[in-house]
């Protein structure tokens, strides 16, 4: 158990639709990273917030948004939802950012999402 | 840009034996990080193993090690004594001090360990 809590495990939805992913940091880790995964495109960074501000911007579509609370929990909002959009989403938390030494990211078991 | 490219999209060993997992990345930095990671069937993702560029001695965890050669570009993995557990997808990645610390993964190798 890599202490990165995401949910729901499984999502299915419809073309057009919204839904909301949810991602709870380990205890103590300040930054969260969004990433998403799938067949065609393999892992691509989406979004990355450190202590409640975005930090960094990926390859993430004008339809999805994200936001850090002040608890650091993480969302990941989708709207307008695609066939294409279908892929598994991981969220990862680390005590600081990765370009920093000794930084590890912990992975959350994901959440698949299906668009029908 | 920043790439990072896994030639091998499948492999497989017998149990008990070596298998090398090879990894290209291609950047203009002079310090970054590179990693390894494994993705089970159950999907999560584990750290197998980090290597800092600017350290020239290789990462070693237990059974698992790399072949880091900076200047080719290359960061390779070695599973000694494999098992069947190690069956999974194993990922290289990246990162860099302009990547904000956000990771570069390749598109992966698929090992299967047969009894």
């Amino acid at each position: 158990d890599s202490g990165v809590t995401q949910t729901p495990k499984h999502l299915i939805t419809a073309t057009g639709q919204r839904v909301t992913l949810r991602c709870s940091p380990r205890s103590g880790d300040l930054s969260v990273y969004w990433y998403q995964q799938s067949l065609d495109q393999g892992l691509q960074f989406l979004i990355q917030y450190y202590n409640g501000e975005e930090r960094a911007k990926g390859n993430i579509l004008e339809r999805f948004s994200a936001q850090q609370f002040p608890d650091l929990h993480s969302e990941l909002n989708l709207s307008s939802l695609e066939l294409g959009d279908s892929a598994l989403y991981f969220c990862a938390s680390s005590l600081s950012p990765l370009d920093r030494a000794n930084t590890e990211a912990f992975f959350g078991q994901g959440t698949r999402l299906t668009v029908v | 840009a920043q790439t990072v490219t896994q030639s091998q999209p499948e492999m497989s060993v017998q149990e008990a034996e070596t298998v090398t997992l090879s990894c290209t990345y291609d950047t203009s930095e002079s310090n970054y990080y590179l990693f390894w990671y494994k993705q089970p069937p159950s999907r999560q993702m584990i750290l197998v193993i980090r290597q800092e560029a600017y350290k020239q001695q290789n990462a070693t965890e237990n059974r698992f090690s790399v072949n880091f050669q900076k200047a080719a570009k290359s960061f390779s993995l070695k599973i000694s004594d494999s098992q069947l557990g190690d069956t999974a997808m194993y990922f290289c990645a990246f990162n860099y001090g302009g990547s904000q610390g956000n990771l570069i993964f390749g598109k992966g190798t698929k090992l299967s360990v047969k009894p």
